[in-house]
């Protein structure tokens, strides 16, 4: 197993696009969290799934974001119309169990110009 | 509100010189609170989970310890490779998404 992949690692889009990030847990993981890092800030919670259901969302999230889980293996997250202030680094996350820290992705950079 | 705050924001040192990271929290009830490194560009990499007062764990030359309100992370005679941003986060005792809450974190630079 090669850990928490995320795709694509960078991605440059318009303001007002829609853009959409796509990652793979470890595979035996059945907890999926994405969260999102702004430059000289720790990483924010986002949404949870356990398996394929969505259980949290964070205010965070708005409207305009949206992840999925189909089948509990891969995630997707899409926002739609970025705003500037959309850029930021996203990040998933994976693991079996409460006792263990997460395994984190390399995460996907979003710039919105 | 739960909360992390990390001290000091950025730290200078030596090759060879000891020093000590600090993390603050205020949450209701602790699940275990978690210590990452994460290097510019990258993303978190788990160092080590606490989970009770008293509790220490060691790693190489990063030794991380907790009380009921603060965790400590020291490191012994760093190298150079130490150099990374050091992040504390917990997990809240009430909470069911195993989510965690982070602090802003500590940025090391190890000078050789």
């Amino acid at each position: 197993d090669t850990g928490v992949s995320q795709n694509p690692r960078h991605k440059i889009t318009k303001r007002g696009q829609n853009v959409t990030f796509r990652c793979d847990p470890i595979s035996e993981h059945n907890r999926l969290y994405w969260y999102r890092q702004t430059l000289g800030q720790g990483p924010e919670f986002l949404t949870y799934f356990q398996n394929e259901a969505q259980l949290e969302k964070s205010r965070l999230l708005s409207d305009r974001f949206s992840a999925e889980r189909p089948k509990g293996s891969f995630s997707t997250l899409e926002i739609q119309r970025t705003e500037q202030g959309d850029s930021a680094m996203y990040l998933c996350a994976s693991s079996s169990g409460q006792i263990y820290g997460y395994t984190f992705g390399s995460g996907t950079r979003l710039t919105v110009v | 509100e739960d909360q992390v705050t990390q001290s000091p924001e950025a730290l200078r040192l030596q090759e060879g010189e000891s020093s000590s990271l600090n993390c603050s929290y205020t949450v209701s009830g602790l699940r275990g609170l978690f210590w990452y490194r994460q290097d510019p560009g990258k993303g978190p990499e788990f160092l080590f989970t606490l989970y009770s007062a008293g509790e220490e764990k060691e790693k190489e030359r990063l030794k991380a310890t907790l009380t009921k309100k603060e965790s400590f992370l020291h490191i012994t005679a760093p190298k150079p490779e130490d150099s990374a941003t050091y992040l504390c986060a917990v997990r809240p005792e009430m909470d069911s998404s195993y989510k965690l809450i982070f602090g802003s974190g500590t940025r090391l630079l190890v000078r050789p």
